[in-house]
């Protein structure tokens, strides 16, 4: 089955310093990619996702990178803000699953004002 | 709109006894999801359900968990003989689903605010 591996675990950052989240998958069959936002004590988020067509994607302050040859993909923040701070996860579901995402273990960004 | 609701927000229970968690996912989506998020990792896959079809049961750890939809929309997750291992939170998300010539497609997934499970 698919495998994501998510790095670093923790991070933190400047405000106004761009934050920088990286993963991999296993399968190549893999062909949708999102990333949720999860507060402290609140319910997970979408806040972008990428499908395998495309090589990247922007909304504002963020986006995500995507490069099928190398089997991973990345999350970009730019211009920090302290209400970034969350923990982010990425995930990866197979084409014709794409019901089932296989997620990664996190990672916690910490903002510092 | 409403968002996905779950009951309850917390349960604490004695190791051996069965326990019931509920998901009421937003209206009109016909996918639901159950994922279990233990402390400092990811979350897991444990079931689909999508319409009438069948559910996809392939994450379920063991043969204490089993679920329910019925009638397309409350979801019913049971866990018998609770063990320690099995404390977590416990989220439940729905999503369209669009049916399309190369099978179904869900939409993005949106998350209730899980259910705190404390086996003792």
């Amino acid at each position: 089955g698919e495998n994501v591996e998510q790095h670093p675990s923790t991070l933190s950052v400047q405000e106004g310093d761009s934050a920088v989240i990286k993963c991999t998958y296993s399968d190549s069959a893999s062909n949708y990619f999102p990333w949720y936002k999860q507060e402290l004590g609140k319910r997970p988020q979408l806040i972008i996702d990428i499908r395998s067509n495309v090589g990247e994607k922007k909304d504002q302050r963020i986006a995500v990178t995507l490069n099928k040859t190398a089997k991973h993909f990345s999350l970009h923040i730019t211009e920090t803000q302290p209400e970034d701070s969350a923990v982010y996860f990425c995930a990866a579901s197979i084409r014709g699953s794409n019901y089932k995402l296989t997620f990664g273990k996190g990672t916690l960004l910490t903002v510092n004002p | 709109g409403a968002g996905v609701s779950q009951s309850p927000s917390n349960k604490v229970t004695e190791k051996g006894k069965d326990v019931e968690l509920r998901c009421d996912p937003i209206s009109g989506h016909t996918a639901l999801y159950w994922y279990r998020q233990s402390l400092g990792q990811g979350l897991e896959f444990l079931i689909y359900f999508q319409g009438n079809s069948a559910p996809d049961k392939s994450g379920l750890p063991s043969d204490r968990f089993s679920a329910e939809r019925t009638g397309g929309s409350v979801s019913t997750l049971t866990i018998q003989r609770t063990q320690q291992e099995d404390s977590a939170v416990y989220l439940c998300a729905s999503s369209l689903a669009l049916l399309l010539a190369g099978g179904p497609k869900t939409d993005t997934q949106y998350f209730g605010p899980g259910t705190r499970l404390t086996v003792l």
